[in-house]
């Protein structure tokens, strides 16, 4: 969806190194999220918020960290990488109307991460 | 939180015939959403269904809702090609707003 997009599509990185992956939506939604998807598996969520003031962590948040710098932009950080976040991450957005018709989510294309 | 399952893992079909997945998840859920996943592309949503629903259709798609045995359907009718992808359910649990919970998707390949 062109609407939420992420960069860059494609890192490949060292061990130890400070890696950041950045979400950017113009579909005007409060609510990004940032989801890890490893083969032949769902994805599991590392960190959502639900506005700019709010940063909650998901099932799997460690190693991880986000920023939220703007209603549109979401960031998520790996401190110091390691070969098992090798995955391919996922930015979503959805509008503040959990529970009702439209409480859809909507994703960027990915950012495919290698860590050696 | 734990996710769901999903069955069969893998399916392959011929064009024209039907796909059935189906889902299984853990929670008291507000509502299931299903979604496709082309290959190492992103979710695309596909349909939701509420937990007061039983059955909800969206053009040649299905789906099917059963919350005393938690777990719900996706049918696809008359499959094309282009259906070929992964499919994901997610739940929507009741007290978890906004929060999705994925299973591990079927694998759904159509040969021409």
């Amino acid at each position: 969806d062109a609407d939420v997009t992420q960069t860059p599509r494609n890192r490949i990185t060292k061990t130890g190194k400070r890696i950041m992956l950045e979400c950017s939506q113009t579909k005007g939604h409060d609510r990004m999220y940032w989801y890890r998807q490893d083969p032949g598996l769902g994805l599991r969520l590392i960190y959502y918020s639900f506005d700019v003031k709010d940063i909650n962590k998901g099932e799997i948040s460690d190693g991880y960290s986000v920023s939220r710098q703007a209603q549109a932009k979401f960031s998520l950080s790996l401190e110091s990488a390691i070969p098992n976040q090798t995955a391919l991450y996922f930015c979503a957005t959805s509008a503040a109307e959990a529970g009702g018709p439209r409480d859809t989510q909507y994703f960027g294309p990915g950012t495919r991460l290698t860590v050696l | 939180s734990q996710q769901g399952e999903e069955d069969p893992q893998a399916l392959s079909i011929q064009e024209g015939e039907n796909a059935t997945m189906n889902c299984s998840y853990k929670t008291s859920i507000n509502n299931l959403q299903w979604y496709r996943q082309n290959s190492g592309r992103g979710l695309v949503h596909l349909i939701l269904i509420r937990s007061n629903e039983r059955e909800k259709h969206s053009g040649r798609l299905r789906v099917t809702l059963d919350t005393s045995k938690k777990s719900s359907s996706l049918l696809i009718t008359a499959s094309r090609a282009a259906d070929t992808a992964s499919y994901f359910c997610a739940e929507a649990g009741g007290t978890s707003y906004g929060k999705l919970t994925f299973g591990q998707g079927t694998i759904l390949t159509v040969h021409p």
